[in-house]
């Protein structure tokens, strides 16, 4: 049974940037066809997509974020991290890792998933 | 973007009734849609894949269906544990990845 767990800062000052982790445990991160992603939930409100790392290693960024997200994979410890840079007050949220299972359709040469696993999310504040 | 509405945000209904949750897509996203149950403070839980595939071990009591741009969740008779925010999600395209505002189902 595949399980995720977010760790990083709770307290995140203006203008600096945010390191997170989701720690993959019971399965290998780079087995199968996998979509790694985060998303975030201010509190309160709705779900936003940040981002994701596919199995192979390329990445696809909400374009909302894109200039400051940054996705990247660590096989040897089988984790995947999100990098958000100069952080305001509008980035404090509940920020969830998630597991998305690829299906390849021929018909459209393109890659479906839905998210199938999800961490428990990690609080993050920025405030000065 | 491919925008997720979903009317009304909250909705009151009581233990034993028949629900239903709409969401429409600002484009035809085919089937590529997913819905999800969300209890306060807690993460969201898959229900439902492909616009009507049951997620592992979800009570049959979930369903959902619809094509293209109208997707429906619904709720046969309702149990107390099922009071939460729903949301459905569009996976047709990610870029970016959406959902729904969600709709909060409420005790009547």
């Amino acid at each position: 049974q595949v399980q995720l767990q977010e760790s990083g800062p709770g307290l995140v000052k203006p203008s600096q940037t945010l390191s997170l982790t989701c720690t993959v445990s019971g399965g290998s991160i780079s087995s199968g066809t996998y979509y790694w992603n985060w998303i975030r939930q201010p509190a309160g409100k709705g779900l936003e997509w940040i981002g994701h790392i596919y199995t192979s290693g390329s990445t696809n960024y909400n374009p909302s974020l894109k200039s400051r997200v940054t996705i990247s994979v660590d096989t040897s410890k089988n984790q995947f991290s999100l990098r958000l840079t100069s952080l305001t007050a509008a980035d404090t949220a509940v920020y969830y890792c998630a597991r998305g299972p690829g299906s390849y359709y021929y018909a459209t040469d393109y890659n479906y998933y839905y998210m199938d696993v999800w961490g428990k999310g990690t609080t993050v504040t920025v405030s000065s | 973007d491919i925008q997720m509405t979903q009317s009304p945000s909250t909705l009151s209904a009581s233990v034993g009734d028949r629900v239903t949750i709409p969401c429409r897509a600002s484009h035809s996203i085919s089937r590529w849609l997913a819905w999800y149950q969300q209890k306060p403070g807690k993460a969201p839980k898959l229900l439902i894949y492909k616009a009507s595939s049951l997620a592992s071990g979800v009570p049959s009591r979930f369903s959902g269906s619809g094509s293209g741009t109208e997707f429906t969740l619904t709720i046969s008779s309702l149990h107390p544990d099922d009071f939460a925010t729903y949301y459905c999600q569009q996976y047709n395209s990610y870029s970016p990845l959406t959902f729904g505002q969600g709709t909060k189902l409420e005790i009547k």
